[in-house]
């Protein structure tokens, strides 16, 4: 069975910081690697996806990701962050084995990001 | 707005009730699937439908839950007999097909 390791429970950054989140998974087949955000009293919504091609994949509002295959790693990145990003973020994995179709998710990291 | 709709968005049962959650998915998606996020966790898998089918239950309880997903209608979550454990945050997506899954609002299900 796949897992998902997000290392950092909650950053705190101020704006204008750099961030980025680690996201780590375990599983030897082929992936499907997602980023989702939790805005405070909101549902998921997906950030970024990476299904095949470019390992570099770039989301919505100015985020993005890249895949490392050797490192079982698909980090979140974003030069610049807003006090608008604060909120829960979760990685996402998705396997396509037989019927399976579920996504098994990190434990999130809550960003505080301080004006 | 065609986005996936779950209700209530917030429920409270007593001990021993039984709590129904529903979710319709975002027009011409015919993947349903189930989620529970407990204080302080990641959302964990439950179980994934399709029309009038359970494809995938390998992360639901063993008992007093149930799902279906009939040809007319939401989705219905069901949980028989609710214990203080049960509280927690349900969520649904839906999907064509493949991962891309999109979520609803949740339910926020609190036993007393």
């Amino acid at each position: 069975a796949q897992s998902v390791s997000q290392h950092n429970h909650h950053v705190i950054l101020s704006e204008a910081a750099s961030l980025e989140l680690g996201c780590n998974y375990s599983y030897g087949g082929t992936v499907n690697l997602f980023w989702y955000v939790q805005y405070p009293g909101q549902h998921l919504q997906l950030l970024l996806k990476y299904f095949s091609g470019d390992p570099l994949v770039k989301g919505i509002k100015g985020f993005e990701a890249e895949f490392i295959k050797s490192k079982f790693s698909f980090n979140l990145r974003k030069p610049s962050v807003q006090w608008s990003d604060t909120a829960e973020y979760f990685c996402a994995v998705g396997v396509s084995s037989g019927s399976a179709r579920q996504l098994t998710f990190g434990s999130g990291t809550q960003l505080t990001v301080l004006p | 707005n065609a986005g996936v709709m779950q209700n209530p968005r917030h429920l409270v049962r007593r001990r021993g009730q039984e709590a129904r959650l529903r979710c319709s998915p975002m027009k011409g998606h015919s993947h349903v699937y189930w989620y529970r996020q407990l204080p302080e966790e990641g959302l964990k898998f439950m179980v994934y439908l399709q029309k009038e089918n359970i494809i995938d239950e390998s992360g639901m309880p063993k008992e007093r839950f149930s799902a279906e997903f009939p040809k007319e209608g939401p989705s219905i979550l069901r949980i028989q007999q609710v214990v203080r454990g049960d509280s927690a945050a349900y969520f649904c997506a839906s999907s064509r097909q493949g991962n891309e899954q999109f979520f609803g609002p949740g339910t926020r299900l609190t036993v007393l």
